[in-house]
């Protein structure tokens, strides 16, 4: 079964630092995601990423944060200066369409800001 | 604006049983809906899902129905096992053409007890 894989699963990083989390996508898939989530709370939409360039984001998705696909594998999301309401879990998705299907999640990278 | 709800956050079932986990949405754009399974630190494992022009979705002991008059979907899982506890979450998207986003309702614990 094809995965979405996520480096690393733990990251904890000091307030006003930069961090970088990375994600592998499906291979066949051509669109990819970015979702959070804070501790207790639901699975939030961060931005989505489509030929090469950001489809689509969201309100929190804000000039701190930074997507790119470097090298046609990786996906990566950048956040330049980390506050302490960055602490959550960091979801990366990959679809082979844009209308839903094959949605599929990594398993996470817990960032702790401290 | 909770677009996607999930009134109920916890069930719990006796093994053997019909589980049956609502979900409610607001927004009459979403055209295609997804169950996601989520176990504590991993990533959302993909269920079932319905497109609106359906429904009905049936895998295995997973069945999904969508009563878009009502805008209520609900997940059936039967005979329902110890294995199924976890938190369920619905969502729901609405193809804009490029990407789409998901939007999560707030999850409900399953407890399925021996």
């Amino acid at each position: 079964e094809p995965e979405v894989t996520q480096t690393p699963s733990h990251q904890v990083t000091q307030m006003g630092q930069e961090v970088i989390l990375r994600c592998v996508p499906i291979s066949n898939h051509l669109y990819f995601y970015w979702y959070r989530q804070i501790l207790g709370q639901k699975v939030e939409f961060l931005v989505s990423f489509y030929n090469n360039e950001i489809s689509e984001k969201s309100e929190i998705f804000d000039d701190q944060f930074s997507v790119e696909r470097p090298d046609g594998s990786n996906f990566t999301l950048k956040i330049r200066s980390t506050k302490l309401e960055d602490s959550a879990m960091y979801f990366c998705a990959s679809s082979v369409r844009g209308d839903g299907y094959g949605y599929t999640f990594g398993s996470g990278t817990r960032l702790t800001v401290v | 604006d909770q677009q996607v709800k999930q009134n109920s956050p916890s069930l719990s079932v006796q093994e053997g049983r019909i589980s049956i986990l609502n979900c409610d949405y607001t927004n009459s754009m979403f055209d295609y809906f997804l169950w996601y399974k989520k176990y504590p630190a991993e990533g959302p494992t993909f269920l079932i899902s319905i497109s609106s022009i359906k429904d009905k979705n049936e895998d295995g002991r997973f069945t999904v129905f969508l009563n878009k008059s009502a805008k209520h979907l609900s997940l059936h899982i039967v005979p329902s096992q110890p294995g199924d506890s976890a938190v369920y979450f619905c969502a729901a998207s609405a193809y804009g053409g490029a990407t789409n986003k998901l939007i999560f309702g707030t999850g409900t614990l399953l407890a399925v007890q021996p």
